[in-house]
């Protein structure tokens, strides 16, 4: 069955430099998650779209923005990247529908290094 | 605000042993109770809990809602190596949240 991809699965970038992560959800879910999570910590919600409108928003830095395309692939960018943005960025989907969302199927994620 | 409170935040065991891992929560507007296990990439699922008493099962693991006393458990028998990760439990979107809220996650070691 297809599960939710990820690109790139490593990335390593300089300070300062820019970003761009994408995520395309599992067919006919209509939701998308972005989390961070740091070495060590829990993931943190960045933002979320629901039918290619922002949902909700979390701890998304400034710096950051996120939209989701038509065909519902969602792209995390950053810029301006800090040493501490070096983390583990993964997306999940799930079908929300209209009685409620079904669970949440994640990515492998993308591990960014800034250097 | 919904809340998810996992226990143990750690817990190291031998190989053999059953483990109990809980987690409670508080939400606006209950629907489910999903668990992942979160080795060294994103989580992976494994169960969604809807009602309560309804043992769900794959394996060796197993997982049960208790929707009157808001706690959920996840037990492992008869641990492996592999059964080594961060075990995570989330609440989907309920109420005004538009958001998965985990919990902190029970870090499982799992000695040979």
């Amino acid at each position: 069955a297809a599960g939710v991809i990820q690109s790139p699965r490593h990335l390593i970038k300089e300070k300062r430099e820019t970003a761009t992560l994408k995520c395309y959800p599992i067919p006919r879910h209509d939701t998308v998650y972005w989390y961070q999570q740091g070495p060590g910590q829990d993931p943190q919600f960045l933002i979320s779209f629901y039918e290619k409108m922002q949902s909700d928003k979390g701890s998304i830095p400034d710096r950051f923005s996120a939209q989701q395309f038509s065909d519902y692939h969602s792209e995390l960018n950053m810029s301006s990247l800090e040493l501490g943005d070096s983390a583990l960025y993964f997306c999940a989907s799930s079908f929300r529908g209209q009685s409620g969302n079904t669970e949440a199927f994640f990515g492998q994620g993308t591990r960014l290094t800034v250097v | 605000e919904d809340k998810v409170v996992q226990s143990p935040l750690s817990l190291v065991v031998h190989e053999g042993d059953t483990v109990t891992l809980n987690c409670s929560y508080e939400v606006t507007n209950f629907r489910s109770l999903l668990w992942y296990k979160q080795e060294k990439k994103a989580p992976t699922f494994l169960f969604m809990l809807t009602s309560s008493g309804i043992e769900k099962k794959s394996g060796r693991l197993s997982s049960i809602l208790d929707k009157k006393e808001l706690f959920s458990i996840l037990n492992i028998t008869a641990t492996q190596t592999g059964d080594s990760a961060i075990y995570l439990c989330a609440v989907p979107p309920s109420g005004s949240a538009r958001q998965l809220t985990f919990g902190s996650g029970t870090q499982l070691t799992v000695l040979p």
